[in-house]
């Protein structure tokens, strides 16, 4: 039963544009939601993280919007840069249970 | 944040071997997960592992498959039994910060392979 879909395997951006980068959800009781960044042979690395009372959250170049409606999170990387380019997961929580993960999306962004 | 390593980086083993990984932290940490990693799968967890008391397992992962020990607060084993090649994997440990599971911190994960 997988709870937290990113239907993207892979995402190709040129460097300076905006990637976008999606994450849908079906458990309604979620209430916590990260992002995580992976390169490789190192773990995933902490992101930004929304709680489900709010809808936007920035830090620097990134920005996670939550569409509780929809079940739906988004990270948008603006400007993208190549350091950029590694695997995203999406993880979802509720209250204090288990992080549940994405499959990951590859971000490769092109100089 | 926390800095964890993780031993062996990545293993070949056999059929039916048994193969422990062990996960250090630089800090005192009460919550330790171990996660797996299935080629092209998501992070699914394994276990929850708390000092002191026996480690939780999530459905489908069993004791005698995944015997885990946490011995003190920073430091964690992960024993893969009597493997297969469905075994192969990246294994990843994490902990939490402060008392809440939604923020946590991994190690640089094992890969094995089982031939």
């Amino acid at each position: 039963d997988q709870q937290v879909k990113q239907n993207s395997p892979s995402l190709s951006v040129q460097e300076g544009r905006i990637s976008i980068l999606n994450c849908d959800y079906t458990n309604s009781m979620f209430d916590y939601f990260l992002w995580y960044k992976k390169y490789p042979a190192e773990g995933p690395t902490f992101l930004i993280s929304i709680s489900s009372i709010k809808d936007k959250n920035e830090d620097g170049r990134f920005t996670v919007f939550l569409n509780k409606s929809a079940k739906h999170l988004s990270l948008h990387i603006v400007p993208s840069q190549p350091g950029d380019s590694a695997v995203y997961f999406c993880a979802a929580s509720e209250g204090n249970n288990d992080m549940r993960f994405g499959a990951g999306t590859r971000l490769t962004v092109k100089p | 944040s926390a800095v964890i390593s993780q031993k062996p980086s990545r293993d070949i083993c056999q059929r039916g071997t048994s193969l422990t990984i062990q996960c250090q932290v630089d800090s005192q940490v009460t919550m330790m997960f171990w996660y797996r990693q299935q080629p092209g799968q998501s992070l699914t967890l394994i276990a929850t592992a708390n000092q002191g008391s026996e480690a939780t397992y999530e459905s489908g992962f069993v004791i005698d498959k995944f015997p885990i020990s946490r011995p003190n607060l920073t430091f964690s084993t992960l024993t893969v039994s009597n493997m297969s090649p469905e075994d192969s994997s990246i294994y990843l440990c994490s902990v939490a910060s402060g008392s809440s599971y939604n923020e946590q911190f991994f190690g640089p994960g094992t890969r094995l392979t089982v031939l």
